[in-house]
């Protein structure tokens, strides 16, 4: 089945500080979506990619569509506490989400 | 709140028992989702339905877990004869169709731990 890889597992950064994390699957995607899980919630949408080279920005988040479309990457500037949490990327199929591992973010005030 | 609700938030039982969770989507999203997430791990796809029709399950569901939506709105995921393995966060999530402009939208999910 679909395997996504997300790098690295966990972050320890200082506020302010940029972000950056990516995902790899062993498959060609249509779409790369970005979610954010916050701790004890669900997970959020933050950015969905439909088109290879796409590039896309929400607020302090830019997330990309890979040319090979099996890999995306999420930059996140001038991180915030609220940014704490686990970000995973996703595969959307027809009938249901497939996630990745996800990345924790931690940041030190 | 016109947000995906789940009750309850948390639920302690003992090996053996069985337990009923309860996931409210949005009106008017005609799809509802369950997803079993475990510790260090994102959601994994557990089941779904269009309206009360159940249209897919995972290998994941094994015989002692069944899920209804009986009259297309509010679903129910039933564990019968609980083990440890059992313990994680059940996420309910709806959406209108596949459509990407909508996304999914999660609740915040069930709790479960058996001890």
């Amino acid at each position: 089945g679909q395997q996504l890889n997300q790098s690295p597992q966990s972050m320890f950064i200082q506020e302010g500080e940029d972000v950056s994390m990516n995902c790899t699957s062993s498959s060609i995607f249509n779409t790369w979506l970005w979610y954010k899980q916050d701790p004890g919630e669900g997970p959020v949408l933050l950015i969905a990619l439909y088109k290879a080279g796409e590039l896309t920005s929400n607020g302090r988040l830019t997330a990309q569509f890979g040319i090979t479309r099996k890999d995306s990457f999420l930059n996140i500037s001038a991180s915030i506490p609220s940014d704490v949490g686990i970000y995973f990327c996703v595969n959307q199929g027809a009938q249901k989400l497939v996630f990745g591992q996800g990345t924790r973010l931690t940041i030190n005030p | 709140d016109t947000g995906v609700s789940q009750n309850p938030r948390h639920k302690i039982t003992k090996r053996g028992q069985n337990v009923t969770f309860r996931c409210d989507p949005i009106s008017e999203h005609n799809r509802l989702y369950w997803y079993r997430q475990t510790l260090g791990q994102g959601p994994e796809f557990l089941t779904y339905f269009q309206n009360e029709a159940q249209l897919e399950k995972s290998r994941l569901l094994s015989d002692r877990f069944s899920a209804e939506r009986p009259k297309g709105s509010f679903s129910t995921l039933e564990i019968q004869r609980t083990e440890q393995g059992d313990s994680a966060m059940y996420l309910c999530a709806s959406s209108l169709g596949t459509d990407l402009n909508y996304g999914y939208t999660f609740g915040s999910g069930t709790r479960l731990t058996v001890v």
